[in-house]
């Protein structure tokens, strides 16, 4: 079965300091790895999918997340964080059906 | 502008009482799907739809039934809403199901007492 773990429920990380939302993944085959962000009362965005290709995936609002097939990780990844950046961050691999399947989600707290 | 719309955005009722949570998206979307987020479980799939009539089981359907008559709508329906359903419910919807991006709802917020 597939399976993706987020093993932090909370990373704390000061303003313009880098920050990384770690997730491990599980799958038969080829994964198709998904992050998506939570902000208060609000739906799941998009930030970034990886698909094919290139390791390292650029998305929205300057994040990127790489992948990393010998450790079977999908890393998401700023280089410099805003206040504006805590929310809830879901790492998700999805299935043949088309189904996400999804970790348990990190909150990020980023402090001025 | 493009969206998946869900109502109530927020719902409290007893145990029992039928009610149904709307979900409607005007991408012209074939596949859709409602999800529920419990603390500390992430998001789990309910039901999903690859298009109009045709629906299917997902994680945890138990307490829940679907329908898809038309194309953009795919209502929630639970005939008997115990307390362990109190949660937080998003709709989701993509192209179709290879489609790489789901675009998600606001989410209902359910208490049942």
């Amino acid at each position: 079965a597939q399976s993706v773990a987020q093993p932090e429920d909370q990373v704390n990380v000061a303003e313009g300091n880098p920050l990384t939302v770690k997730c491990t993944y599980s799958v038969s085959g080829n994964p198709y790895l998904f992050w998506y962000v939570q902000y208060p009362n609000r739906g799941l965005q998009f930030l970034l999918k990886y698909i094919t290709g290139d390791n390292l995936v650029k998305g929205s609002y300057g994040f990127e997340a790489e992948f990393n097939k010998s450790q079977t990780s999908f890393h998401l990844k700023k280089p410099s964080a805003l206040v504006s950046d805590s929310a809830l961050y879901f790492c998700a691999v999805r299935d043949i059906t088309g189904k996400l399947i999804f970790g348990t989600g990190t909150r990020l707290q980023v402090f001025p | 502008e493009a969206q998946v719309t869900q109502n109530p955005r927020y719902l409290i009722t007893v145990t029992g009482k039928k009610l149904t949570v709307t979900c409607s998206q005007n991408m012209n979307h074939e596949y859709m799907s409602w999800y529920r987020q419990d603390p500390g479980l992430g998001l789990r799939q309910i039901y999903y739809s690859m298009n109009v009539e045709v629906t299917d089981k997902g994680d945890v359907p138990e307490g829940y039934k679907v329908s898809r008559k038309e194309k953009r709508n795919f209502p929630l329906i639970l005939e008997s809403p115990s307390p362990n359903q109190t949660s937080l419910y998003f709709c989701a919807s993509s192209l179709s199901r290879g489609s790489y991006e789901q675009y998600f709802g606001p989410g209902t917020r359910l208490t049942v007492t």
